[in-house]
């Protein structure tokens, strides 16, 4: 199994749609997790950290489940600016350093 | 002002060949890392590299080497040039050694290795 699991889409939405993407774990003792958007050969940008408790930024919604080992973003009110791979990062400790792994990306793609 | 540099941003070579790929930071971060994105897009951390630690990923050839001359700037120099080391390689950088806070990254080296 992969350490860090995302389906790769593509999703292909309408604009104004809600959008779910998951991105499940294998490591339990992981750490900290991020959300990040790389637009097509573009380099990758932050777009929010995940926390234990959820959180929101404008239409964006992060959310972490430890007992089923994934997280999830939720888009709502797609924008064509959207469009982008999102990529899930997972940071879990390694013997005594810790280890960063990024997901394969999910392809998201809002239609006009 | 740009944040994190990379050059060249495209790299057409041949096999055998040696090359190396600069990146430099003004951000005033200390850790630096080199990630490999592949055609299929997955995205895989090669080093991590503080003045104190390197971090190499156990799957990287040795052909692969970082080097770092000063805390703004991490260079890659690559041996023996193969087909499959055609990748786009990203350059990032974070405050904080080992703790992986976000990370900002360049805008990519396209090696393309005939």
């Amino acid at each position: 199994r992969k350490e860090v699991e995302q389906d790769p889409g593509p999703f292909n939405v309408p604009e104004g749609a809600t959008v779910a993407f998951n991105c499940t774990y294998s490591n339990s003792a992981s750490q900290s997790f991020f959300w990040y958007r790389q637009d097509c050969r573009k380099e990758p940008k932050l777009l929010m950290s995940v926390y234990s408790s959820g959180n929101e930024d404008g239409r964006f919604t992060a959310q972490l489940n430890r007992a089923s080992q994934y997280i999830s973003l939720l888009i709502r009110d797609s924008k064509l600016s959207d469009s982008a791979t999102y990529l899930c990062v997972v940071i879990f400790p390694s013997g005594s350093a810790r280890q960063l792994t990024f997901g394969s990306g999910t392809q998201l793609t809002v239609l006009p | 002002d740009t944040a994190v540099s990379q050059t060249p941003k495209y790299l057409v070579t041949q096999m055998g060949n040696d090359k190396s790929i600069k990146c430099e930071q003004n951000l005033g971060h200390d850790t630096m890392y080199w990630y490999k994105q592949d055609s299929k897009k997955f995205l895989k951390i090669m080093f991590s590299y503080n003045n104190k630690e390197l971090i190499i990923n156990e799957t990287v050839p040795n052909r692969f080497s970082p080097k770092s001359p000063d805390k703004a700037h991490l260079n890659l120099h690559i041996n023996s040039l193969e087909l499959g080391d055609s990748a786009v390689y990203f350059c990032a950088s974070s405050q904080g050694a080992g703790s992986y806070n976000e990370q900002f990254f360049g805008p990519g080296t396209r090696l393309t290795v005939l």
